[in-house]
C-alpha cells in the first residue's frame, strides 16, 4: 500500500520560501507522476503542480513565478518551494500521486493516494 | 481557463436518501472528470474517474455519469459516513487539474 507523508515547517515568515518534502513509502516513485495540492482553511482545492520521477514539471500557470518542484528518487522524495509567501499561501499542503490509464480511448488522470497533509501559516 | 462549477453548495439529506450533485465545466471537457470525497481534518480520497469509473474499494452506491459540461455524482441510499464534502476536477485543459468549490453534504 502507497503512503504519502508531507514534512516541512509549520510556520513561515512572510516574503521567505514555503519549503515541504513528501516522503513515499510502500512502492516507487519511478514510473509516476507526483503532485502538490493545497487548501486554505475552510475553503476548496487548488493544484500547485506536479513532477514525473524523471524529472520533467507543470505548474498551475497562478503560482508558476513562485513555485519549484524538485524530485530525489534515491530517497523516494519529491519536494516544493514557494518563493514570498504571503498570507495569502497559508493552506494545508497535501502531496499526491497523479495515476493514469487509457480507458474508452483516452488517456485519463487522477489524483489516487494522498498524504496526510501539513498545515503552512504564513506569518511573522 | 476551464472554471469548475458545482451545485448546490451544501445538501441537507437523511440516511437512505438518494442524492445528486452536479458539475458543471465552462467548456468541454469530454470525460476528463473525477470525484472525490473530503471529511473534515482528512486528505481527499478518490470515488469516480474518467466521469463514470468506480474507483477500486469504493462502495457501489457511487455513481458518476456525464460527459462534455455536465456530470453528475449520485449516492443511492446514504450511509451516516456519506456525510462528508465532494469535489469535482477536471484533467483536461488550463488550469490543470482545476477543481470544482465543493458541495458539503450534511445530516
Amino acid at each position: 500500500q502507497v503512503q504519502l507523508q508531507e514534512s516541512g515547517p509549520g510556520l513561515v515568515k512572510p516574503s521567505e520560501t514555503l519549503s515541504l518534502t513528501c516522503t513515499v513509502s510502500g512502492g516507487s516513485i519511478s514510473s509516476y507522476y507526483w503532485s502538490w495540492i493545497r487548501q486554505p482553511p475552510g475553503k476548496g482545492l487548488e493544484w500547485i503542480g506536479y513532477i514525473y520521477y524523471s524529472g520533467s514539471t507543470n505548474y498551475n500557470p497562478s503560482l508558476k513565478s513562485r513555485v519549484t518542484v524538485s524530485v530525489d528518487t534515491s530517497k523516494n522524495q519529491f519536494s516544493l518551494r514557494l518563493s514570498s509567501v504571503t498570507a495569502a499561501d497559508t493552506a494545508v499542503y497535501y502531496c499526491a500521486r497523479l495515476s493514469g490509464l487509457y480507458t474508452s480511448g483516452s488517456y485519463q488522470t487522477y489524483f489516487d493516494y494522498w498524504g496526510q497533509g501539513t498545515l503552512v501559516t504564513v506569518s511573522s | 481557463d476551464i472554471q469548475m462549477t458545482q451545485s448546490p453548495s451544501s445538501l441537507s439529506a437523511s440516511v437512505g436518501d438518494r442524492v445528486t450533485i452536479t458539475c458543471r465545466a465552462s467548456q468541454s471537457i469530454s470525460t476528463y472528470l473525477n470525484w472525490y470525497q473530503q471529511k473534515p481534518g482528512k486528505a481527499p480520497k478518490l470515488l469516480i474517474y474518467a466521469a463514470s469509473n468506480l474507483q477500486s474499494g469504493v462502495p457501489s452506491r457511487f455513481s458518476g455519469s456525464g460527459s462534455g459540461t455536465d456530470f453528475t455524482l449520485t449516492i443511492s441510499g446514504l450511509q451516516p459516513e456519506d456525510f462528508a464534502t465532494y469535489y469535482c476536477q477536471q484533467s483536461h485543459s488550463t488550469p490543470l487539474y482545476a477543481f470544482g468549490q465543493g458541495t458539503k453534504l450534511e445530516i
